[in-house]
């Protein structure tokens, strides 16, 4: 079974920092997602990366999707409090079912 | 908004009661999966259903069973309810494929008293 690891778990920040939130599994993806959840709503969809090493960027947020497919990144650059939120990371290996890693729960005080 | 409608929003019973949760999927999406999400939890999937049929089984207890009709929309029945099925109840269907994205509803909150 293929699982997927998140950290940190917790992470608390000033407005204006940069951070970086981590994926991690030992099993090969054949494509990640990431998401972002805030209280009492669903997990909305970030970005999807597919070929290894790829890196896309959404206005503030970098993700990077390492060579080997195994593992991915989340960096913030100057985090705002509209930032805070589960960041939870997503995919499915080849033949395997679709999994979310646990979270990170990122608060960005003002 | 997602195109993704559970219903109902909220939902409050009693311990050994059975209760349907419902979910329309987004026009064009075959597969249906089913989450619960307890406080301060990830995500545990449950259930997928692609076209009618169960394609992947997550950790779904005996206790709880699904289907989809030929409408698409599903349901999740969960039954003897305990208390510790209090938690938030997700669904979110994708074209089918298990590379695309998932569009979430807003999930149920089932409390269990």
């Amino acid at each position: 079974t293929q699982l997927l690891e998140q950290s940190p778990q917790f992470l608390s920040i000033q407005e204006g920092e940069n951070l970086t939130v981590y994926c991690n599994s030992s099993s090969v993806f054949s494509s990640l997602q990431w998401y972002r959840q805030e209280p009492g709503e669903g997990p909305v969809l970030l970005v999807t990366v597919v070929t290894g090493g790829e890196v896309k960027k959404l206005k503030r947020l970098t993700f990077q999707f390492g060579d080997a497919r195994k593992d991915s990144s989340l960096h913030i650059t100057a985090a705002q409090p509209g930032d805070t939120g589960l960041y939870l990371c997503a995919g499915a290996g080849y033949g395997q079912n679709f999994v979310f890693g646990p979270g990170t729960r990122l608060s960005v005080l003002p | 908004d997602s195109g993704v409608t559970q219903t109902p929003k909220h939902l409050i019973t009693a311990t050994g009661q059975r209760v349907t949760l419902r979910c329309s999927p987004r026009s064009g999406d075959l597969s249906v999966y089913w989450y619960q999400q307890s406080l301060d939890q990830g995500l545990q999937f449950l259930i997928q259903y692609y076209n009618g049929e169960e394609r992947a089984k997550g950790n779904i207890l005996e206790r709880f069973s699904a289907q989809q009709f030929p409408d698409l929309h599903s349901e999740l029945n969960l039954s003897s309810l305990e208390l510790g099925d209090s938690a938030l109840y997700f669904c979110a269907s994708s074209e089918g494929d298990p590379n695309q994205p998932q569009h979430f509803g807003d999930g149920t909150r089932l409390s269990i008293l």
